[in-house]
């Protein structure tokens, strides 16, 4: 069926380094992507969120990219803390679908 | 938590028993989810509700009961059908489905057997 995957499943960076995360998807027909932080033992939290018309979009510290030809998307993360370690979910879904697909997950793992 | 609570946040279930997880939003959403997330692992859909006294099954349903009989109520019943109920539990809720709204997620319930 159609899934949603990462690349890495864990990534180490050092504290001020820029993180890149990366999201494969499979289905040509999603039109939305969110991006989810997941601490330890809590809810997944809202990061940023992208529709298919669009192939960037920025927030605070952080971006996602959108490539609609190779189904890819990305988080970047500018000067990383260490407040920005956990689990980066991406999910996907389309207008009429009423559910989120998510991925596996990337740990990101920040060193002082 | 974005306005959803979760309750208990962490619940022992003996063999043979059903137990019931809470899910309270004071977001005024439409729609309520609720996932089951294995250790290393991401969110599986187990049962969602676009609407009061209606609701469908997700990926996972089997083992499972829900009701929605009230607009910030979501109620999961882990039955003895299900085997492998050892797990953290996530609820969210939207005000819309699909494209319609983000999903916003309660701080979670951990299910383990005893």
């Amino acid at each position: 069926g159609e899934s949603v995957g990462l690349h890495l499943p864990t990534l180490s960076v050092q504290e001020g380094d820029n993180s890149i995360i990366n999201c494969a998807y499979s289905n040509s027909a999603s039109d939305y992507f969110i991006w989810y932080k997941q601490e330890s033992g809590k809810g997944p939290q809202f990061i940023i969120d992208i529709r298919s018309n669009m192939d960037k979009r920025q927030g605070q510290r952080v971006t996602v990219l959108l490539n609609k030809t190779v189904k890819h998307l990305s988080l970047q993360i500018a000067a990383t803390q260490p407040g920005d370690s956990a689990v980066y979910f991406c999910a996907e879904t389309n207008t009429g679908f009423q559910k989120l697909v998510f991925g596996t997950g990337t740990r990101l793992l920040v060193s002082p | 938590d974005g306005g959803i609570t979760q309750s208990p946040k962490y619940l022992f279930r003996k063999e043979g028993q059903n137990v019931t997880l809470s899910c309270e939003q004071n977001l005024n959403h439409d729609a309520m989810y609720w996932y089951r997330q294995d250790p290393g692992q991401g969110l599986r859909l187990i049962y969602y509700s676009q609407i009061v006294n209606d609701f469908q099954k997700g990926d996972i349903a089997e083992g499972y009961s829900v009701s929605r009989e009230k607009k910030e109520s979501f109620p999961l019943t882990v039955t003895s059908a299900q085997k492998n109920p050892t797990a953290f539990y996530l609820c969210a809720s939207s005000s819309g489905g699909g494209a319609g709204g983000i999903q916003y997620f309660g701080a979670g319930t951990r299910l383990s057997v005893l």
